[in-house]
């Protein structure tokens, strides 16, 4: 089965650039979404398809994806940025949507 | 304003059944697709079902054991969990899919917690 791996943690000063990786095998030529999920609350999504932003997610956060390696930047961290952040993709071959373990940002 | 909300979780033994429901509003629910996605106490996202108008996929770790279905005019979303098991203890929360595989808006959630 498809496998996508995030570091458990970031941890970045405010103002910082903050950037979470999520390796999988030729994740490039798959869409990737980010989710973003505070302590005790649902996710939301913050990217989708690799690097498009929805309406009232801040500028600072964009994504990128080639190769091996999709990752989520996070420019002038703030404290509020604080939460687990989860890479996703759908893997066609087994019809399954897989999820990266998650990556704790500390600010 | 667009909102799912998850009812039905609660206590239930090994071995036994729940019946999850995802009530939505604020958009034509029949137009989309729909997930399950559970979480573990302190542990990660776990992908459960997904379903859209004709189609419906399941991790292997419920297959033959959970059923997902939509009554479209209930506007609603429903995870029928059997044979339960200790590892299913979880919050689940229902997503709406965005352009297929992405999930644009998750309810809260709903507490399931399997042990005698």
């Amino acid at each position: 089965s498809y496998v996508l791996t995030q570091p458990p943690s970031v941890s970045v000063a405010p103002g910082e650039t903050a950037r979470i990786a999520c390796v999988g095998n030729n994740v490039g030529s798959k869409s990737v979404h980010w989710y973003q999920q505070k302590a005790g609350q649902a996710p939301v999504v913050v990217i989708y398809y690799d690097s498009d932003r929805p309406s009232g997610i801040p500028e600072r956060f964009s994504g990128s994806n080639s190769g091996n390696t999709a990752t989520l930047t996070i420019i002038r961290v703030e404290a509020g940025d604080e939460a687990v952040y989860f890479c996703q993709v759908w893997d066609t071959n087994t019809d399954h949507v897989v999820f990266g373990g998650g990556t704790k940002l500390t600010v | 304003e667009v909102q799912l909300v998850e009812s039905g979780g609660g206590l239930a033994q090994p071995g036994g059944s729940l019946r999850l429901s995802c009530a939505t509003s604020g958009f034509t629910f029949s137009n989309y697709e729909f997930n399950w996605v559970r979480q573990a106490p302190g542990k990660g996202l776990e992908w459960v079902s997904y379903i859209s108008r004709s189609t419906i996929f399941y991790a292997d770790s419920v297959k033959g054991r959970f059923t997902t279905s939509r009554d479209n005019a209930k506007n609603s979303l429903y995870l029928q969990m059997n044979s339960l098991r200790a590892d299913d203890t979880a919050i689940y929360y229902c997503a709406r899919g965005f352009g297929g595989f992405a999930f644009d808006i998750w309810g809260q959630g709903t507490m399931v917690t399997v042990s005698s």
